[in-house]
């Protein structure tokens, strides 16, 4: 089964470029949706939650499209900072037992 | 404010020995555990989630066990190690349909 299915990447792209992923997800009734960054040998951090159709931060815009089944995260303005292995996530059941489901990731680089 | 501790931080395991992973959370009730497996350049696999005191769900078969003996302690557990249980493992909570916050991670080595 594959809940959670992320663009594999990996993306390479310059500094100062506009770049997105994204992630579909099996499940219609899931209603809570996360972006985690991982960085190399290292545990994800959380970068932005999604509980409605979308959410802002800086340069991170997060968009839920519940007909398709997919979210997105934007990132404009890439940092050479900004390279690292993007998860996206979400409950598997709906989230009534928490059980959260990550996909497999998309590797970010970001060139000078 | 909720911390999460996760202990060892690096592990050389000879093949065929037991492990023990220990995760405690402080600072929250009830909290969803979880014990995920991340091997080289491979996703988040989900191993074991609790969402209560000896409530265990596992998600994939294999040679491992979860065991929670209080509300915020969270063991990983196996008799005898196998090279393809290598791997980072991490240990997470959260509250219900919120994000999930991780510990550092244990880096294991069988050999």
């Amino acid at each position: 089964r594959k809940e959670v299915e992320q663009d594999p990447g990996p993306f390479n792209v310059p500094e100062g470029a506009t770049v997105a992923f994204n992630c579909t997800y099996s499940n219609s009734a899931s209603q809570s949706f996360f972006w985690y960054r991982q960085d190399c040998r290292k545990e994800p951090k959380l970068l932005m939650s999604v509980y409605s159709s979308g959410n802002e931060d800086g340069r991170f815009t997060a968009q839920l499209n519940r007909a398709s089944q997919y979210i997105s995260l934007l990132i404009r303005d890439s940092k050479l900072s900004d390279s690292a292995t993007y998860l996206c996530v979400t409950p598997m059941d709906g989230g009534s037992q928490g059980n959260l489901i990550f996909g497999k990731g998309t590797k970010l680089s970001v060139k000078p | 404010s909720q911390t999460i501790h996760q202990w060892p931080a690096t592990l050389v395991q000879p093949v065929g020995s037991p492990l023990s992973l220990e995760c405690t959370v402080e600072g929250t009730s009830n909290p969803n555990l979880y014990w995920y497996r991340q091997a080289a350049g491979r996703g988040l696999q989900l191993l074991f989630y609790s969402v209560g005191i000896g409530q265990i769900s596992s998600e994939v078969p294999q040679n491992l066990s979860a065991s929670r003996p209080q509300d915020r302690q969270f063991i990983l557990s196996s008799k005898k190690l196998l090279l393809s249980d290598s791997g980072f493992y991490l240990c997470a909570w959260s509250d219900m349909n919120t994000e999930a916050f991780f510990g550092q991670g244990t880096r294991l080595t069988v050999v």
